[in-house]
């Protein structure tokens, strides 16, 4: 158990819906990052978060957005789900996230199938 | 922008062999962390390389940080079942963007 929660662990919804993915970060962490990973591929870095302030962006699309809030959970909505968005999303969190790297705690994911 | 390439993409060993996978970045880095993912798992850290030229050692992983810092491996020696899974390297390109590699499947045939 890494000590990120992340939920739903699953989703199911169709094409045009739009859905919120749901992460909090171990305990003490200030930077969170998300990740999708479709089907036997790579993870794919969408956006990381310090202390509420985002630090990095990724490939994330313009129907996809994330934020960090006051209590350092961070939620990625998704909008306009299209077939291709279908994936595992996962979140993880450090310690820090600035210009040294930290090891990245990762949560379980949420598996998300658009239909 | 960032190129991250990791070789082999998939390798198949016997219980016992050895086996080694490479990373490869189009600039120079200012470190490299390893992952491992197991099959239906998520992502687990290994290690961060951080000097160039940097070896450490991990029971049978041992990992490398090429000396122009643009490279890096994971060798593991007499691989087991317990090995299978896909390992990937990730780059941190100073802060601006974190970019992991495409990953190397290891599968250990008993």
């Amino acid at each position: 158990d890494s000590g990120v929660t992340q939920t739903p662990k699953h989703l199911i919804t169709a094409t045009g819906q739009r859905v919120t993915l749901r992460c909090s970060p171990r305990s003490g962490d200030l930077s969170v990052y998300w990740y999708q990973q479709s089907l036997d591929q790579g993870l794919q870095f969408l956006i990381q978060y310090y202390n509420g302030e985002e630090r990095a962006k990724g490939n994330i699309l313009e129907r996809f957005s994330a934020q960090q809030f006051p209590d350092l959970h961070s939620e990625l909505n998704l909008s306009s789900l299209e077939l291709g968005d279908s994936a595992l999303y996962f979140c993880a969190s450090s310690v820090e996230g600035g210009t040294v790297s930290y090891e990245q705690y990762f949560g379980p994911g949420t598996r998300l199938t658009v239909t | 922008g960032q190129q991250v390439m990791q070789i082999p993409q998939y390798q198949h060993v016997q219980e016992g062999e050895d086996f080694t996978t490479y990373c490869n970045s189009s600039t120079t880095l200012s470190n490299i962390q390893w992952y491992k993912q197991r099959p239906g798992g998520h992502p687990v850290f290994l290690i961060q390389l951080v000097k160039s030229g940097e070896v450490k050692k991990q029971k049978r992983l041992t990992f490398q940080f090429g000396e122009a810092k643009k490279n890096s491996s994971l060798h593991i020696t007499a691989t087991q079942t317990t090995d299978v899974g896909t390992y990937f390297c990730a780059v941190d390109n100073y802060g601006q963007n974190f970019v992991f590699g495409p990953g190397t499947r290891l599968s250990v045939l008993p």
